[in-house]
């Protein structure tokens, strides 16, 4: 969307690398949320930050709504791990997704 | 486990027919939605509602329009399917987090 700059659209990892996603914002958001689609189609939820940063295995979030932007940083990725991923942030009442990122991971 | 129950899965039907597609949260959220994942896998948003108070509606052709009877349901209907209608509608609820249904495929012939 228009409010939502998500990059890299594609990234390729090879096993046991790592690398972020960001999320540009072009108004402040209230919260920001991550997900990431499964093999089946349905959306899986990541992380949700009003502020701050959250970690979740080898996954780590980010969140700064003065500065505009959040990160999601995947560290010695798996093969399963590869999917696309999303970043919907916030305002008062409206969620606003990023166009995704397709993550591949490679042995 | 999911807590946004959507039905049906599937449905295919013909250019002019009317759909109509259910969804539920048992999550006792404030806030429903209808998206749209068109042919490139991009989520828009349709239509959000807050306590039956319709508060965005994302330019949408006025075929499409959504129906709550309290805060826990809401469904999409389409008046005149047209073929560009074919894709995946999800439905989400939020009071903060938004969790989201599993989705329902339209196909249009």
């Amino acid at each position: 969307g228009d409010q939502v700059e998500q990059s890299p659209s594609a990234l390729s990892l090879h096993e046991g690398t790592g690398s972020a996603l960001r999320c540009n914002f072009t108004t402040t958001m209230r919260a920001v949320q991550w997900f990431r689609k499964n093999s089946r189609g349905s959306l899986i939820n990541l992380f949700y930050l009003a502020s701050g940063t959250k970690e979740n295995g080898r996954l780590k979030s980010a969140f700064d709504s003065k500065e505009r932007y959040s990160t999601l940083h995947i560290r010695d990725a798996q093969l399963e791990d590869s999917g696309t991923y999303f970043c919907a942030a916030e305002d008062h009442n409206r969620i606003f997704f990023g166009d995704g990122t397709q993550l591949v991971v490679k042995p | 486990e999911t807590a946004v129950f959507q039905t049906p899965n599937y449905h295919v039907t013909q250019v002019g027919n009317e759909v109509s597609f259910n969804c539920k949260q048992t999550l006792g959220h404030d806030t429903m939605y209808w998206y749209k994942q068109d042919s490139k896998k991009l989520l828009k948003i349709m239509f959000s509602y807050n306590n039956k108070q319709l508060i965005v509606n994302e330019t949408v052709p006025r075929r499409f329009s959504p129906q709550s009877s309290d805060k826990a349901h809401l469904n999409l209907r389409i008046k005149s399917v047209e073929p560009e209608d074919s894709a995946v509608y999800l439905c989400a609820s939020s009071s903060g987090e938004v969790f989201f249904g599993k989705g329902t495929r339209l196909t249009v012939v």
